[in-house]
């Protein structure tokens, strides 16, 4: 009964380099969400995917992030040239279906940005 | 812009202390609200779905209850292992996906 699977778990980054975080759904789903969850604050909403496209984009930072969701394979968070302002817990989420489906969260990858 | 506050932010009880977990909502057009909990260092694990006004939900020790403007989590006789940051999210109308979160309530409960 494989959950939400995210790796890696840890990852630890120099200023300026490139951070690559995958997602693989629950079995079945085929919607992925990714949240950022900052030290103190709440969890953030980035981006919705489906299989190979973007849905909603409304809450991830205009530069140097990006997402995909290759019709093979996990989803990918990428971002770019990472500062210490990216230091935090990137949560990726799936659901089977669109709309007020439940939204089933993964372990998540702690992001440190040296 | 839709709007969670949780409240109170910290709780310590003893063991079998019954309390209610307070959520306040402000969204254009409620299509779901969730609670979930989070342990330490793992990611949300999912408790409840209300969609409308006076809906309730059980599990467990745990009750949820949702109205026009708020939602409470009651936890009834608690123990320690219900000691867990809980967090409220609402998802919007008008086609938005993503969850809102409020910032959580962490709870802890002593033996």
């Amino acid at each position: 009964n494989a959950g939400v699977m995210q790796n890696p778990r840890h990852l630890v980054r120099r200023r300026g380099q490139e951070a690559r975080l995958r997602c693989s759904p629950m079995k079945g789903h085929s919607h992925v969400y990714w949240y950022r969850q900052l030290p103190e604050e709440g969890l953030k909403f980035m981006v919705y995917l489906q299989k190979e496209n973007i849905i909603d984009e409304s809450g991830m930072p205009k530069e140097r992030f990006s997402a995909e969701f290759p019709k093979e394979g996990p989803s990918i968070l990428r971002i770019q040239q990472v500062v210490r302002g990216d230091s935090a817990a990137y949560f990726c989420a799936s659901s089977q279906t669109e709309g007020t489906d439940t939204q089933y969260f993964g372990p998540g990858t702690r992001l440190t940005v040296l | 812009e839709d709007q969670v506050t949780q409240s109170p932010e910290a709780l310590r009880l003893q063991e079998g202390e019954s309390s209610s977990l307070n959520c306040s909502y402000t969204v254009s057009g409620l299509r779901g609200l969730f609670w979930y909990r989070q342990d330490p260092g793992k990611g949300p694990e999912f408790l409840f779905t209300l969609y409308s006004a006076g809906e309730e939900k059980e599990k467990e020790r745990l009750k949820a209850t949702l109205t026009k403007k708020e939602s409470f989590l009651h936890i009834t006789a608690p123990k320690p292992e219900d000691s867990a940051t809980y967090l409220c999210a609402v998802q919007a109308g008008g086609g938005a996906d993503g969850l809102t979160f409020g910032k959580g309530t962490h709870l802890i409960i002593q033996p």
